[in-house]
């Protein structure tokens, strides 16, 4: 079985500008989590999508936003890029249920410059 | 507010020896319980989860022991190796907050030959 693919995996852009991420979920996982990391504040949720609808959201601001395809897919969006939005961000595949195990894409490294 | 903490962010072991992680939570709604393992720039790998119905679950080497009174958690590693050296973080979810992963800061774990 296919893991999770997230492209792309390294992007650099430059502050002010959109960047837009993708994740292929685990075939038959209809849950996909996005999530930043960075040193400072550690592994933080930005939200959930589940059968096309956000189901959870995280403390984020509004310059953030996902959605979810029909064959599950996901992208995230981030507009007006600041530099601090530079950090690994990871989607996560899961099955429909809150009790069972999400498994990780290798993540996309965002630079702003 | 922090509600999965790893208070420990680096444990040193010695190889053959064993290796306890602790995590402490702080929502009495979380019902799910789950150990990373995570190398820098990769996403997290699953290790080994725990319901709350349970107070122990082991998978080979890997044991993991919830005492749910004391909202404590622990990763147990018999025997350790070198190449579990990384970081492992502890999350946790609520089955109301559907797939959401809360997780702690992380400890870096070295097991030296």
């Amino acid at each position: 079985k296919a893991g999770v693919t997230q492209t792309p995996r390294y992007l650099i852009k430059t502050r002010g500008q959109q960047v837009t991420l993708s994740c292929s979920p685990i075939s038959g996982h209809r849950s996909v989590s996005w999530y930043q990391q960075t040193p400072g504040q550690g592994l933080q949720f930005l939200f959930e999508y589940f059968s096309e609808t956000q189901r959870n959201k995280g403390n984020f601001p509004g310059r953030f936003s996902g959605r979810q395809f029909s064959n599950s897919r996901s992208e995230m969006n981030v507009s007006t890029l600041e530099l601090g939005d530079s950090a690994l961000y990871l989607c996560a595949s899961s099955p429909d249920r809150g009790d069972t195990e999400a498994f990780f894409g290798q993540g996309t490294r965002l630079t702003v410059v | 507010d922090q509600q999965v903490k790893q208070n420990s962010p680096s444990l040193s072991v010695q190889e053959g020896r064993i290796s306890i992680l602790n995590c402490d939570y702080t929502n009495s709604m979380f019902d799910y319980f789950l150990w990373y393992k995570k190398y820098p720039a990769e996403g997290p790998t699953f290790l080994i989860s725990i319901s709350s119905i349970k107070d122990k679950n082991e998978d080979g080497r890997f044991t993991v022991f919830l005492n749910k009174s004391a909202k404590h958690l622990s990763l147990h590693i018999v025997p350790s190796q070198p190449g579990d050296s990384a970081v492992y973080f502890c999350a946790a979810s609520a089955r109301s907050s559907g797939s959401r992963l809360t997780f702690g800061e992380g400890t870096q774990l070295t097991v030296n030959p």
